[in-house]
Order: C-alpha cells, then sequence, then structure tokens
C-alpha cells in the first residue's frame, strides 16, 4: 500500500533562517506531488506541484521554493523565512492520469516563525 | 474561473443523527470531480468521498453520501448517524479539467461540525 511521509512534524524558526521540509511517497511511482499551505482556520493554498523529477509549477508568488531531486521525494524550502511563512504545510500526492483519484495527505508541519 | 463556497463556517449536530454540509461549485469545464476531505483537530487531511461530474449515480461511502445537484451545481455531503469521532473540518474540494497529468485541487473554506452527545 501507499504511504506518504512528512517532517518535521512541528517546526519553531526564527524569522530570516532557512528551511527545509521534507515529504517522500513509498508504494507507488511517477506521483503528481503537492506542497500545500493552511493558515489558522482556513481553506488549503496550493504552493507547488510536480508532475515529475525536476519538474515544478509555482502557483503563487511566494518567499518559498520547491524541488523534486527524485520520484518520490518533495522538498519546501526556503533562503529566508518571513513571518508570514507560519502556518500548516501539508504535502500530497496522487496518481498521474488518473483524474478521479483522490490526493492523499501527510500529516502535515507545524511551522512556527519567531 | 472555477470556485468551491461552504457557506457554513460551523454546524452542530446531536449524536446519532444525520446532517447535511453543504458546498456549491462554479465551472465552465464540462469535466469536473469533486471530493469530500475530512480534517480532525490533529491536522492530516482524510479523503471520504469522490463524485465525477458524468457520473449518474450519487456517490456512498459507508455513512456518508453526496447528494450531488448538477444543475444547482451543489455537491453536498450527508452524515448519517453522526458519531462524536465526526467532529471535525470538513472541506469541499473541485479537481480542475479533465485528463492531462495535474489533477489539481480547489478546495473550499471548511464547515466545523461538532457531534453533540
Amino acid at each position: 500500500s501507499q504511504t506518504i511521509h512528512q517532517w518535521p512534524a512541528t517546526l519553531v524558526q526564527p524569522v530570516g533562517s532557512p528551511l527545509s521540509l521534507e515529504c517522500t511517497v513509498e508504494g507507488t511511482s511517477n506521483p503528481n506531488l503537492y506542497w500545500y499551505r493552511q493558515a489558522a482556520g482556513r481553506g488549503l493554498q496550493l504552493l507547488f506541484y510536480s508532475v515529475g523529477i525536476g519538474q515544478i509549477s509555482s502557483e503563487v508568488p511566494q518567499n518559498l521554493s520547491a524541488s523534486r531531486p527524485q520520484d518520490r521525494q518533495f522538498i519546501l524550502s526556503s533562503k529566508k523565512l518571513l513571518l508570514s511563512d507560519s502556518g500548516f504545510y501539508l504535502c500530497a500526492w496522487s496518481v498521474q492520469e488518473e483524474v478521479n483519484q483522490p490526493q492523499h495527505f501527510g500529516d502535515g508541519t507545524r511551522l512556527s516563525i519567531l | 474561473a472555477q470556485k468551491i463556497t461552504q457557506t457554513q463556517p460551523g454546524m452542530f449536530v446531536q449524536e446519532k443523527e444525520a446532517v447535511t454540509l453543504d458546498c456549491t461549485y462554479d465551472t465552465s469545464d464540462p469535466s469536473y470531480g469533486l471530493f469530500w476531505y475530512k480534517q480532525p483537530s490533529s491536522g492530516e487531511m482524510i479523503f471520504l468521498i469522490y463524485q465525477g461530474s458524468y457520473d449518474q449515480q450519487n456517490a456512498t461511502e459507508g455513512r456518508y453520501s453526496l447528494n450531488f445537484q448538477k444543475a444547482r451545481k451543489s455537491a453536498n455531503l450527508v452524515i448519517s448517524a453522526s458519531q462524536l469521532g465526526d467532529s471535525a473540518m470538513y472541506f469541499c474540494a473541485m479537481r480542475e479539467g479533465y485528463g492531462g497529468a495535474t489533477n489539481k485541487l480547489i478546495f473550499g473554506t471548511g464547515t466545523l461540525l461538532a457531534v453533540q452527545p
């Protein structure tokens, strides 16, 4: 069966520090991968998605970047965090070309910027 | 532009009763998919149910059913026999377009459901 791992679960970082959140998927190959951010009490905002290694699409201009160095690895990064980067970050995967399939989410990372 | 609207910020329901969570959508694409997710306080997003725009019957998954009214562009989630563990945030989502590789979803703002004993 497929599983998705996301870490860390919780992170507290000072303003201006770098960020690296990692997400890996097991049990499937060539998945679509997604990074979302959820502000407190709000819906999900799609930040990045990837349909293959090295292929990253950005949905909103921001202080963050994403990379996909391996087929089942998706990394969210920042060189210098802002206070506005605080939130709950969720990684998700879905089967490519199967448009009736849901996205499956990791457990999320709660990021607090001080 | 495609859009998902959930007009109920919060709902209360008595244990063992049924509850309907509203979702309306807007799209000009004839092919689309609608999804419902549950988010407990722990934060994970749990997929509940899917309805395709061409599906003839309303989707059902255990205690969850989707009241799909295509002409009204609504896809309401019905939870029967509510349980205390159903207390959570519920999100409606729509897949953009049909075909292609991306399978991106647009999410509504969610409805917070509280089940009372």
